[in-house]
């Protein structure tokens, strides 16, 4: 079946740098543009950026410019989003999530990555 | 960037009842809004697309409506499973954007 599977949690320091991964199944990787969103504790949802694997680009939400690097490699179907100067107000959930129906960009999103709680604490 | 507002924030509801959730954008957006399902600690769950189109293997007493700045997710008959927090979101163009959330619970 059609799934994301992230890597674990993380603790990290003000200012040091996060690694998530997230691992596709069930479908062609390169296909489908692959958005992060992220939720703060007890708030809503944040729609980071995307890569687009099938014509090799990425978007990131001005936000996050300068901060947030999104790359994948398509051999082993795994997209990464890198967030770099962490501060407190990163803590949060960060979930990848698949794009509509592949090849184009539809925006909605389905499925949803389990998530991965990173806590920026000194 | 479009700011989507959720109304009301809360709704305590009886099992068995019909609830209208709503969603406002600030410009309009034709019929491109997404509704997501999301139990305490889990992930968000598509619900429907397109305003209106349910995702795969989503029931029938999941219904939305609604076109340019106005929309609505309605629930026909509350099942017990169905006790969570609802967001919409803009699918119109990016950045894309949620609104804050509204919480179903138990009356």
């Amino acid at each position: 079946q059609v799934q994301l599977v992230q890597s674990g949690a993380e603790v990290k320091k003000p200012g040091a740098s996060v690694k998530v991964s997230c691992k596709a199944s069930g479908f062609t990787f390169s296909d489908y543009y692959i958005h992060w969103v992220r939720q703060a504790p007890g708030q809503g949802l944040e729609w980071m950026g995307y890569i687009n694997p099938y014509r090799d680009g990425t978007n990131t939400a001005q936000k996050f410019q300068g901060r947030v690097t999104m790359t994948w490699d398509t051999s082993i179907s795994t997209a990464y989003m890198d967030l770099s100067r962490l501060r407190s107000d990163d803590t949060a959930v960060y979930y990848c999530v698949r794009d509509g129906f592949g090849k184009s960009l539809y925006g909605w999103f389905d499925p949803w990555g389990q998530g991965t709680l990173v806590t920026v604490s000194s | 960037e479009i700011v989507m507002t959720q109304s009301p924030a809360t709704l305590s509801v009886s099992p068995g009842e019909r609830v209208t959730l709503s969603c406002r954008a600030s410009q309009s957006i034709g019929s491109n809004v997404a509704w997501y399902q999301q139990i305490p600690g889990q992930a968000p769950r598509l619900l429907i697309y397109g305003a209106s189109t349910r995702a795969t293997g989503i029931p029938a007493r999941f219904s939305g409506s609604g076109s340019g700045t106005e929309f609505t997710l309605t629930i026909s008959s509350l099942q017990s499973e169905d006790f969570a927090v609802y967001h919409c979101q803009q699918h119109n163009n990016w950045p894309y954007t949620f609104g804050q959330g509204a919480k179903l619970e138990i009356k």
